[in-house]
């Protein structure tokens, strides 16, 4: 399967630590999205990155979340000193042009306790 | 971009065509209607789109009205495993920077036997 993939799938955490999210996107997509999903509500829109710059960030994304795509390929998303509130799916998608379809992974479930 | 307007929920039985719709009256002459879809636990997978001329694939066909302010998505023979929340999502082309996409809470399709 070469579709997006994310790791991990479950994170069950405690409040106050770290967790970090992987993404793959599709080979040769330039453009990868994160985005978080909580009960009942549609995805909201984090951050996006167009090769390894990262091009807009929503002001749901506060100083405790950081995202990074080094080299272009894969990207992160840390959640620095988790709160309940977090809890969320974390969903990331790709994009091989500007207007094309987004393609989404399973996403990573995140709970904190 | 345009918000949209779609149903909570609806339903439909196995074999007949699903009829969801969506109004976007504030759409602009450069926003793109997308539709897509969220099985229970999975990413959004996306369906189709269009700008005025209706649109089908081996997916769904989209019906959008002559003043664009509304526009239906139709499943011709609908399965159980079209059971599913459905996204109406009214952004701007190419030009318009980014195919960022702004998810509203969807429609739930549920299809029974």
């Amino acid at each position: 399967d070469t579709g997006v993939s994310q790791d991990p799938r479950h994170k069950i955490t405690k409040r106050g630590q770290n967790v970090t999210f992987r993404c793959d996107p599709i080979s040769e997509h330039n453009r990868l999205y994160w985005y978080r999903q909580t009960l009942g509500q549609g995805p909201e829109f984090l951050t996006y990155f167009q090769n390894e710059a990262q091009l807009e960030k929503s002001r749901l994304l506060s100083d405790r979340f950081s995202a990074e795509r080094p080299k272009g390929s894969f990207s992160t998303l840390e959640i620095q000193r988790t709160e309940q509130g977090d809890s969320a799916m974390y969903l990331c998608a790709s994009s091989p042009t500007l207007a094309g379809e987004l393609f989404f992974g399973e996403g990573s479930r995140l709970t904190v306790l | 971009d345009a918000k949209t307007t779609q149903p909570p929920s609806m339903d439909c039985a196995e074999g007949r065509a699903a009829n969801l719709p969506c109004n976007h009256s504030t759409i602009s002459g450069n926003e793109y209607v997308y539709w897509y879809r969220q099985i229970h636990s999975q990413g959004p997978q996306y369906i189709i789109h269009g700008l005025k001329n209706n649109e089908t694939n081996e997916m769904a066909s989209l019906i959008i009205t002559e003043d664009r302010k509304s526009s239906t998505l139709i499943l011709p023979h609908a399965t159980l495993r079209d059971t599913a929340v459905y996204y109406c999502i009214v952004r701007v082309g190419a030009a318009g920077g980014g195919n960022k996409l702004t998810f509203g809470t969807g429609t739930q399709l549920k299809v029974e036997l």
